[in-house]
């Protein structure tokens, strides 16, 4: 079965760094894009960026470049998503999700990380 | 970066009912859209992708159609289960975007 199993939740202070992984089993991790959408409390998908693990090939949304690194270990078959000092605007639900490389819709997807960022 | 609307941003609806959803892309997109369910508390699930290609074990009472610029995904009896929020996506461009959202609610 194909899996996407991402870290667990995490508490954290403005001003702290952070990184949340995605463990991807039952496919070649380096066979596929990993992306990360985030969630803000009650509103709707934003697509931060995407990776490549087979050669780390990496692309970010506008929004988001220079905000986050996304990276992967292909050793252990994990994506990351990580910052290196949080805002409270950054609390949200943190989802990634698999795209083959020609393929044109995200499946399957983790199960999400939620992020508070609170003083 | 290619824009999503989608429209409308919720609707009321009853169980049977025939709903149906759009998504308008800013620029022309080919059929690189793909649909996706989500309810409270859960991870968002593929139902439909490359337009109208009806992704494996999703009940074939949703559809989805259009090219280019203007999209539909269609519920033909909408079913308890289907009440959740439904969002598109493009893969026109390596700038990935998702619409809005279309939050569907029990009448």
């Amino acid at each position: 079965e194909v899996q996407l199993v991402q870290s667990g939740a995490e508490v954290k202070k403005p001003g702290e760094s952070l990184k949340i992984s995605c463990k991807g089993s039952g496919y070649s991790f380096t066979s596929y894009w990993i992306g990360w959408v985030r969630q803000m409390p009650g509103k709707g998908l934003e697509w931060m960026g995407i990776i490549y693990p087979g050669d780390s090939d990496t692309r970010y949304s506008p929004s988001f470049q220079g905000q986050v690194t996304i990276s992967a270990d292909k050793s252990i078959s994990t994506a990351y998503l990580q910052w290196s000092s949080l805002k409270a605007s950054d609390t949200a639900m943190y989802y990634c999700a698999r795209r083959g490389i020609a393929a044109r819709f995200f499946d399957p997807w983790g199960q999400g990380t939620l992020v508070t960022v609170s003083s | 970066a290619i824009q999503l609307t989608q429209s409308p941003s919720s609707l009321s609806a009853s169980v049977g009912d025939r709903v149906t959803i759009t998504c308008r892309a800013s620029q022309g997109i080919s059929s690189a859209l793909a649909w996706y369910q989500q309810k409270p508390g859960k991870a968002p699930k593929l139902l439909i992708y490359d337009a109208s290609s009806l992704e494996s074990g999703v009940p074939s009472r949703f559809s989805g159609s259009g090219s280019g610029t203007d999209f539909t995904l269609t519920i033909s009896s909408l079913q308890p289960e289907d009440f959740a929020t439904y969002y598109c996506q493009q893969f026109n461009s390596y700038l990935l975007t998702f619409g809005g959202g279309t939050k569907v609610e029990i009448k």
